[in-house]
């Protein structure tokens, strides 16, 4: 079983639509979450962290299951500039600052 | 503003050869990494450094070896390139301590180099 993991997509969406994403780990003592997000031919870039209690970013919002070991990204009202792909990241225990990624999931947001 | 650099975006070897892929960061970051991505695989560990002269093998340090002289930079080395080899390598950089940080274990990644081993 990978480490994390997530469905690749791609989801294509019409603008101004809500799509989520969801992400499962593997190691239960894993403690720090993020949401990366990377436009073609980039490098990944932080989007965000996810807390425990979920937090909002705009129209972005992350929340954490960690009975079910699950991560979810929800965008609201998608922009066509949301087109990218999201990798759902997990730090690993104990291993100083050392990330898991997933290996993405694929957005295209169409007008 | 935060800058990590990588020394090629593509790069073109020949099968045998010994290649080369430096990165420097601005930042002053303890730790640096090197990954390379694959489609499907996503992002994977080579190597990690958490100071100068420090390295941990990731999680596929095979045919790769490092090297960190200076704190800002690192870089990473095929000794006999191979074809398998060919990929996208993605270099980052992150701070050691977080306390009162608001993203712990934030990294910073380079542009890349896409290598073509032929």
């Amino acid at each position: 079983r990978k480490e994390v993991e997530q469905d690749p997509g791609p989801f294509n969406v019409p603008e101004g639509a809500t799509v989520a994403f969801n992400c499962t780990y593997s190691n239960s003592a894993s403690q720090s979450f993020f949401w990366y997000r990377q436009d073609c031919r980039k490098e990944p870039k932080l989007l965000m962290s996810v807390y425990s209690s979920g937090n909002e970013d705009g129209r972005f919002t992350a929340q954490l299951n960690r009975a079910s070991q699950y991560i979810s990204l929800l965008i609201r009202d998608s922009k066509l500039s949301d087109s990218a792909t999201y990798l759902c990241v997990v730090k690993r225990p104990n291993q100083g600052g050392k990330l898991i990624f997933g290996q993405g999931t694929e957005l295209s947001v169409k007008p | 503003d935060v800058k990590v650099t990588q020394s090629s975006r593509y790069l073109v070897k020949r099968t045998g050869e010994k290649v080369f892929l430096e990165c420097v960061q601005d930042m002053d970051h303890e730790n640096m990494f090197w990954y390379r991505q694959d489609p499907g695989l996503g992002l994977r560990l080579i190597y990690f450094s958490y100071d100068v002269k420090m390295k941990e093998k990731g999680d596929i340090p095979e045919g790769y070896s490092v090297s960190r002289e200076k704190k800002e930079r690192f870089s990473l080395i095929l000794e006999s390139a191979s074809t398998n080899q060919t990929s996208m390598y993605l270099c980052a950089s992150s701070l050691n301590a977080f306390a009162g940080r608001a993203h712990p274990y934030e990294q910073y990644f380079g542009p890349g180099t896409r290598l073509t081993v032929t």
